[in-house]
Formats: structure tokens, C-alpha cells, sequence
């Protein structure tokens, strides 16, 4: 079946640092979302990126989606303590139905 | 509205005991899933439903059943209950969005333990 690595699993930066997770596949992929989990909490949704070479921004959250269809990053500009939490990409398939979760970055902001 | 709901929030169950997690959304939401989430692991896929009648195995299938007679609720059983299956247990559900998946919306979690 379908697998998502992602990368790193854990990641530790002093309050103001930037952050990156990445997310890559070896089959290509229809779309791709991000959720973020907080501490004890459950998955919310972040973003959807669906178009090759796709990026999207939240302030100062950047979502970039690879040209093959096949990698995403998220990437947070000066991180702060509300920041913390688990981030998840999921990835679609060829068929509607399945979304496969990454393992997940863990990130602790030091403040 | 409040979304997805699931019940219980905590479970401790014996060994070989059955029981059934419940999920229910009203949202009109088609698709409904569940997920298990164990540390290193990330979410996993059980079990999925594009709609009422409709269910299939997501990547670790083995142990619990689905069924899916309503649109809005979509109950997990786990048939023998075993330590392997200690774990926090997800159900979420979304709207189809074309050929994709639209975005998740998670219940609040059932926290699992089998002694």
C-alpha cells in the first residue's frame, strides 16, 4: 500500500528559530493535506495543496508541494510557544477513499 | 452543530473482552473513518467508509469490524480485545470534494487500554 515518511521525527528549536517537516512518497500523489495536533488534543486541519509545484502560505506558515507530485514541506518562520505540537501531512491517492498519515514531526519550542 | 462525537472517552478492557467504540457526525458528511494513533506511529487507518453501506480496510484492519447503516454514524467493534490494541482511537469524517478527500474533521479521541 500506499507509504508517507516524514521527516524528522522530532525537532527541538529555541522560540524564534524556523522550522521544517518534510513529507515525501514514492508514488504519486493526487493531493496532500497538513494537520496539527497540540498536546493531548486531535488532529486539525491545516491546509489542502493539490496542484504540482503548488505553495501555499499562512503567515507564517509555508506549504510547498513538489513539482512530481511526490514530497510537500511544511515550513514555520519564527517559531513561538504556540507553535508546539505534532504536524501530520496526509497524502491522497489515485482513488478517492484513503488518506495515508505520515508519522509525524514532533516540535518543542524552547522559549 | 457538534461535529464529530465519539464515545467513550477513556476504556479499560480485559483481554479477550469485546466492545464497540461509537462515532456519529451531523454534517452530512459521506466519508468516515477510523485511526489509531501509537507513539512513533502517526495515524493509521482501520477502517474507512465513502457511504451509508459502503466500508473497506484501511492498513491495520485486523481485529476490528465496521459497519456503516447511517450516513451519520459509523461504529468500530473490537471483536477479542488484545494488549496489542492499547491505543488512542480517532474517528473522522469529511464531505467528498470531487476526486479528493476534503478536509478531516477528528473527534476528540477514545483513549483504549487492554490488560
Amino acid at each position: 500500500g500506499q507509504q508517507v515518511m516524514q521527516i524528522p521525527q522530532y525537532q527541538h528549536v529555541q522560540e524564534g528559530e524556523d522550522f521544517t517537516t518534510y513529507c515525501n512518497s514514492s508514488t504519486t500523489l493526487s493531493n496532500i493535506q497538513w494537520y496539527k495536533q497540540r498536546p493531548g488534543g486531535h488532529p486539525v486541519f491545516l491546509i489542502q495543496l493539490v496542484k504540482s509545484g503548488e505553495v501555499k502560505k499562512q503567515k507564517r506558515l509555508t506549504f510547498q508541494f513538489g513539482e512530481a507530485k511526490k514530497n510537500s514541506s511544511l515550513h514555520i518562520t519564527a517559531t513561538q510557544t504556540t507553535d508546539v505540537g505534532t504536524y501530520f501531512c496526509a497524502a491522497g491517492g489515485t482513488s478517492y477513499g484513503k488518506l495515508t498519515f505520515g508519522q509525524g514531526t514532533i516540535l518543542t519550542v524552547h522559549p | 452543530n457538534a461535529g464529530v462525537t465519539q464515545t467513550p472517552k477513556f476504556q479499560v478492557l480485559k483481554t479477550g473482552q469485546s466492545m464497540t467504540l461509537q462515532c456519529a457526525q451531523d454534517m452530512n458528511h459521506e466519508y468516515m473513518s477510523w485511526y489509531r494513533q501509537d507513539p512513533g506511529m502517526g495515524l493509521r487507518l482501520i477502517h474507512y467508509s465513502v457511504g451509508a453501506g459502503i466500508t473497506d480496510q484501511g492498513e491495520v484492519p485486523n481485529g476490528y469490524n465496521v459497519s456503516r447503516s447511517t450516513t451519520e454514524d459509523f461504529p468500530l467493534r473490537l471483536l477479542s480485545a488484545a494488549p496489542s490494541q492499547t491505543s488512542v482511537y480517532f474517528c473522522a469524517s469529511s464531505f467528498r470534494q470531487g476526486a479528493y478527500n476534503s478536509p478531516l474533521h477528528f473527534g476528540n479521541g477514545t483513549r483504549l487500554t487492554v490488560t
